[in-house]
């Protein structure tokens, strides 16, 4: 069965920082990986996801995530924080032998201060 | 469009009441699903479908039934509430054109509590 692993329920920046939230995902098959943000009391937005046409992905609002196959990793980068950017987030694998299905991390909560 | 829909936003049941949510989008996408989200533990899929008249379980399906009788409604019932039924539900569609990493748009959420 495939699964996620973020690492670090709670990540704090201060803005202008590098944002860094890590994921590590476990896979027989190639995986299909997602990033979603949830703003409070919203539903899950997308932000980027891989499907294996480019290991560097860049997604909405400055996010970006890179695909590395050796560490079985899909970590989310941003260079800069802003306080908007204060959320949740999860990353996902899509489980391909339920149709669409997807498994989620844990999340992580992104917190920046000025 | 609206997107994805779901009635109510905000729902308290006593032990053993059912209740259904509803879910609705008019994206005419094949896929939805319902997902439950606890604290420190994520999303979990509960149950799934891929088009009318097909149903499968996800991950937490106990206590919860489900039915797609249209391309736009996916509705979840719960029979006997609770408290461990507390939590966030959402609900989720895509389309199937390419496979396996369309988008899943979400709706707003239905936040339950079982007394």
């Amino acid at each position: 069965a495939q699964s996620v692993t973020q690492l670090g329920s709670h990540v704090s920046v201060s803005e202008g920082a590098l944002v860094l939230l890590r994921c590590n995902y476990s896979s027989s098959v190639p995986p299909y990986l997602f990033w979603y943000v949830q703003y409070p009391n919203q539903g899950l937005q997308l932000l980027l996801k891989y499907t294996s046409a480019a290991t560097l992905v860049k997604g909405i609002n400055g996010f970006e995530a890179e695909f590395k196959k050796s560490e079985t990793s899909f970590h989310l980068t941003k260079p800069s924080a802003h306080m908007s950017d204060a959320a949740e987030y999860f990353c996902a694998v899509s489980d391909g032998q339920a149709g669409t299905a997807l498994i989620f991390g844990k999340g992580t909560t992104l917190s920046v201060s000025s | 469009n609206a997107g994805v829909t779901q009635t109510p936003k905000f729902q308290v049941l006593k032990t053993g009441q059912s209740m259904t949510l509803q879910c609705a989008q008019d994206m005419n996408h094949e896929y939805m699903s319902w997902y439950r989200q606890d604290p420190g533990m994520g999303l979990r899929l509960i149950h799934y479908s891929v088009g009318a008249g097909i149903t499968d379980q996800g991950e937490v399906p106990n206590g919860y039934n489900v039915s797609r009788s249209t391309t736009e409604d996916f509705p979840l019932r719960l029979l006997s509430a609770a408290p461990s039924q507390t939590s966030v539900y959402f609900c989720a569609s895509s389309s199937l054109g390419q496979g396996y990493y369309n988008e899943q748009f979400f709706g707003p959420g239905t936040r339950l509590t079982v007394l």
